[in-house]
């Protein structure tokens, strides 16, 4: 069973349109979260949800928007992609929100906008 | 934001070798971490050490937490090619606070 799901694996489209990443954990835990990683390889912390709520809201630009239905499941859309946008995103779940919770990552999402 | 500053970016070495990387800051932290990315995957939690001084083994890996708290150290000693990867290290200050992460160790290995 896969604990942090993420669908799709690969996602190649234009420029200007919009997207949505879905991610979904079956560990029961409160909190999830979306990362970037850039070309560069750098792991850089875009949201954090604590049981439906947001927390963590870094410089992120409005056109992404991350939505959580519940616990489990935590979506990122993003509006009007750039070339910039282009990274592979990872969805990840700790049990609680504290900074040592383990986190447990997704396979990750590689966006590429041509 | 902050970021830990982690050494080497990158390392090739022969099957066989030890491996150190490590971890550092101007800041104190108390808890820090270090994962490993396979390629293609996720992240994986190696190993977790919450006090200064500390030293913790998983299998070959061994990690310890500096005197300082403002770094952390990590061994891996005779490499196979499963050890290939993205190793990186992150931080916390504070329980309440989000991790801090470096910017990654490639670990590449010859044939």
């Amino acid at each position: 069973d896969t604990a942090v799901s993420q669908t799709p694996k690969y996602l190649v489209t234009q420029m200007g349109n919009d997207k949505s990443i879905k991610c979904e954990q079956n560990l029961g835990h409160d909190t999830m979260y979306w990362y970037k990683q850039d070309s560069k390889k750098f792991l850089k912390i875009m949201f954090s949800y604590n049981n439906k709520e947001l927390i963590i809201n870094e410089t992120v630009p409005n056109r992404f928007s991350p939505k959580s239905p519940d616990k489990a499941h935590l979506n990122l859309h993003i509006n009007s992609l750039e070339l910039g946008d282009s990274a592979v995103y990872f969805c990840a779940s700790s049990e609680g929100f504290g900074g040592t919770d383990t986190q447990y990552f997704g396979p990750g999402t590689r966006l590429t906008v041509l | 934001g902050q970021q830990l500053n982690q050494n080497p970016q990158s390392m090739f070495i022969q099957e066989g070798e030890d491996v150190s990387m490590n971890c550092t800051s101007s800041s104190i932290f108390n808890t820090w971490l270090w994962y490993k990315q396979d390629p293609g995957e996720g992240p994986v939690l190696l190993i977790a050490l919450y006090k200064a001084g500390e030293l913790t083994s998983n299998g070959r890996l061994t990690a310890q937490f500096g005197i300082t708290r403002k770094d952390s150290f990590l061994n891996i000693s005779a490499s196979i090619p499963s050890d290939v990867g993205i190793y990186f290290c992150a931080g916390v200050k504070d329980s309440n606070y989000q991790l801090i992460w470096g910017a990654g160790t490639k670990l590449i290995i010859k044939p």
